[in-house]
């Protein structure tokens, strides 16, 4: 199962930061926060990643609390090609495996 | 740019036909992973690997079997394929980090 929580859809103007929340309150020490997005029928796309520092690359920032229980990726400028369901996922980096759990993730719909 | 890359976008096939979906990463990556994503099930592993010729079941593999003959290549194959098997087809790869999906194969069967 997933160990993330998400709102199931949101919606964001366009030329607007958008804000997805995640909880993770079961998270481990040394278990990562992922980003990835999937626009309708292609691949999920990685986004972001951090453990405990706030985050930032061309295409996002990901901001996580304190506590690691929660954490907010930030699209500073939405545009409409950023309309796509975002997934929140917590995991070991590294490892054998690298297995990701997807929840079921936020439907972000970004309007003009 | 780094990349993984899926031999179909569309395919169609009939039932009991043996299927191959091929999978190839330019990354060196040592993990390699099959999904499927169905609407309402979301995202469910098939198989992973993490070495040449070694495989390990995901949380649904019942119909299916992979092939590893060389790191950069991960072959998923349906037997005999079934119209329970239309979906969505992703192939995954990591190393330590960042995970890189491919496009996707839309797999029909009719």
């Amino acid at each position: 199962d997933a160990k993330t929580t998400q709102p199931t859809s949101m919606d964001c103007a366009e030329g607007r930061a958008a804000n997805l929340p995640c909880n993770h309150s079961t998270i481990s020490g040394n278990e990562y926060v992922y980003w990835y997005r999937q626009i309708h029928s292609q691949g999920p796309q990685y986004i972001i990643h951090g453990l405990k520092n706030n985050e930032t690359n061309e295409m996002a920032s990901l901001i996580i609390t304190e506590d690691r229980k929660s954490s907010t990726l930030i699209l500073p400028h939405a545009t409409l090609r950023d309309t796509a369901v975002y997934y929140c996922i917590v995991k070991y980096y590294g490892g054998s495996q690298g297995n990701l759990i997807f929840g079921k993730g936020t439907k972000l719909s970004v309007k003009p | 740019d780094v990349k993984v890359t899926q031999s179909s976008r569309y395919l169609v096939k009939r039932t009991g036909e043996k299927v191959f979906l091929e999978c190839v990463q330019d990354m060196d990556h040592e993990n390699m992973f099959w999904y499927r994503q169905d609407p309402g099930l979301g995202l469910r592993l098939i198989y992973f690997s993490y070495d040449v010729k070694m495989k390990e079941k995901g949380d649904i593999p019942e119909g299916y079997s992979v092939s590893r003959e060389k790191k950069e290549r991960f072959s998923l194959i349906l037997e005999s394929a079934s119209t329970n098997q239309t979906s969505m087809y992703l192939c995954a790869s990591s190393s330590t980090g960042t995970t890189i999906f491919g496009p996707g194969t839309r797999l029909t069967v009719t």
